[in-house]
């Protein structure tokens, strides 16, 4: 069963951390997605990649930034986490550039910043 | 701007109920229009619909677009306790003709059912 993995399911950080919150896919897609996901606002896109080592932001990058130095790998990075990054993040691969067909997501990592 | 819009935001119905989750959408160039259920886990698809008014059909769950409107319906006839659930609706961005599979979502809409 093809799957994308996330490393952690809940995580507690103390502010002012380094955080990395990992992906992997075993589906060889080209697109490599990271949401976060907050009650009332939905989900929200912090930055994508469509390839190796090219990532682009989405509509919430501040705070964050990303990694891809393999197809199947996707890292989201919080620099310096702070408690208003406090939420659910959802990690997401597609297979086509061009095309939403096959979207799957990863289970999820809550994390908590304190 | 693109974006989405779901409603209710949430819904408490009991067991044999049918409920109607609604979606607006404003997407410049719209092709299709996307619903997931959210249970304690990741977003699993329920369908994607890019025709106007033709209705797609899984068990209880159906949904229909209405182009015209800009809306999107999903219906669950005869609820039970396992659609509880977060139900989400998502429509492709465009960039300059590329999209990169990118989608926004709307806020979501959170189904309780009680036995």
């Amino acid at each position: 069963d093809v799957k994308v993995t996330q490393s952690s399911r809940y995580l507690v950080k103390r502010t002012g951390e380094k955080v990395f919150l990992e992906c992997v896919q075993d589906m060889d897609h080209e697109n490599m997605f990271w949401y976060r996901q907050d009650p009332g606002l939905g989900l929200r896109l912090i930055y994508f990649s469509y390839d190796v080592k090219m990532k682009e932001k989405g509509d919430i990058p501040e705070g964050y930034s990303v990694s891809r130095e393999k197809k199947e790998r996707f890292s989201l990075i919080l620099e310096s986490a702070s408690t208003n990054q406090t939420s659910m993040y959802l990690c997401a691969s597609s297979p086509v550039r061009d095309r939403i067909y096959g979207y799957t997501f990863g289970s999820g990592t809550r994390l908590t910043v304190v | 701007e693109d974006k989405v819009v779901q409603s209710p935001l949430s819904l408490v119905v009991h067991e044999g109920d049918t409920v109607t989750l609604n979606c607006s959408y404003e997407v410049t160039n719209f092709r299709s229009l996307l619903w997931y259920k959210q249970e304690k886990k990741a977003p699993t698809f329920l369908f994607m619909l890019t025709s106007s008014g033709i209705e797609k059909k899984s068990g209880r769950l159906s949904s229909i677009l209405d182009k015209k409107e800009l809306s999107s319906i999903l219906n669950i006839t005869a609820t039970q306790t396992g659609d509880s659930a977060i139900y989400l609706c998502a429509a492709p961005l465009n960039a300059g003709g590329t999209s990169y599979g990118k989608l926004t979502f709307g806020q979501g809409t959170i189904l309780t059912v009680h036995p």
